[in-house]
């Protein structure tokens, strides 16, 4: 069964610091690895996505790729308490995409 | 990135009537067209994944006789909650990928709330 593992959470994490976020993944054959956040009551939407292992930053946004260890991690810099959502990471390997769980992040003011 | 819509963004009838959900892709060709629902304080689950213009493939454990899916077109695919009922309340998220897009990126639409009386 390949799977897609979060912390649930909820993590908090004070206004300005950094929040960390990991998932692990089962299958070694994943491919793209995507970051999605979602506010309650709406549809998630994409944040980040990766495909090569190291670090690929966008804005206050990077997200990490450690595929021998199977895992993928986002990191929000300078939080804001607009940050707060679930946030949600996907994997695809053989043309499947498998969601996590999701972790509910809180920014504390 | 690309544009998916979804028409009714909420709905409400009554338990025995069927109520049918559209996903359309605004500004692309979608392939490939996801339905998922998702219930309060739970993750994303996928109901079936359709493709343009063959039969949709549904996960297990989804009725297709109940949640009928048509993708005639590359730009819309439609839901049909047939005899709804109490339990079937919820959030109905579609999303939409093609395969000319990088790795199947999916775009996801506003989502319906559904509410059966």
């Amino acid at each position: 069964q390949k799977e897609v593992e979060q912390n649930s959470g909820p993590l908090s994490v004070p206004e300005g610091a950094i929040a960390s976020l990991n998932c692990t993944y089962s299958d070694r054959g994943s491919q793209s690895f995507f970051w999605y956040r979602q506010y309650s009551g709406k549809s998630p939407e994409l944040i980040m996505s990766i495909y090569s292992n190291g670090d690929k930053e966008d804005g206050r946004f990077t997200a990490q790729l450690n595929k021998a260890s199977q895992y993928v991690s986002l990191l929000i810099r300078d939080s804001q308490p607009s940050d707060s959502a679930t946030y949600l990471c996907a994997v695809i390997g053989n043309y499947q995409l498998i969601w996590g769980a999701g972790t509910k992040l809180i920014i504390k003011p | 990135g690309a544009v998916v819509s979804q028409h009714p963004s909420w709905v409400i009838c009554k338990s025995g009537t069927s109520v049918k959900i559209e996903c359309r892709s605004l500004d692309f060709q979608a392939t490939t067209m996801f339905w998922y629902r998702q219930f309060p304080k739970q993750s994303l689950m996928l109901m079936a994944t359709s493709n343009e213009g063959s039969k949709a493939t549904y996960e297990q454990g989804v009725e297709k006789d109940k949640f009928l899916i048509n993708h005639a077109s590359l730009t819309l695919s439609t839901l049909t909650v047939t005899s709804a009922h109490p339990e079937d309340s919820s959030f109905y998220i579609c999303s939409a990928s093609s395969v000319t897009r990088e790795d199947n990126e999916q775009f996801f639409g506003p989502g319906t709330r559904l509410t059966v009386l």
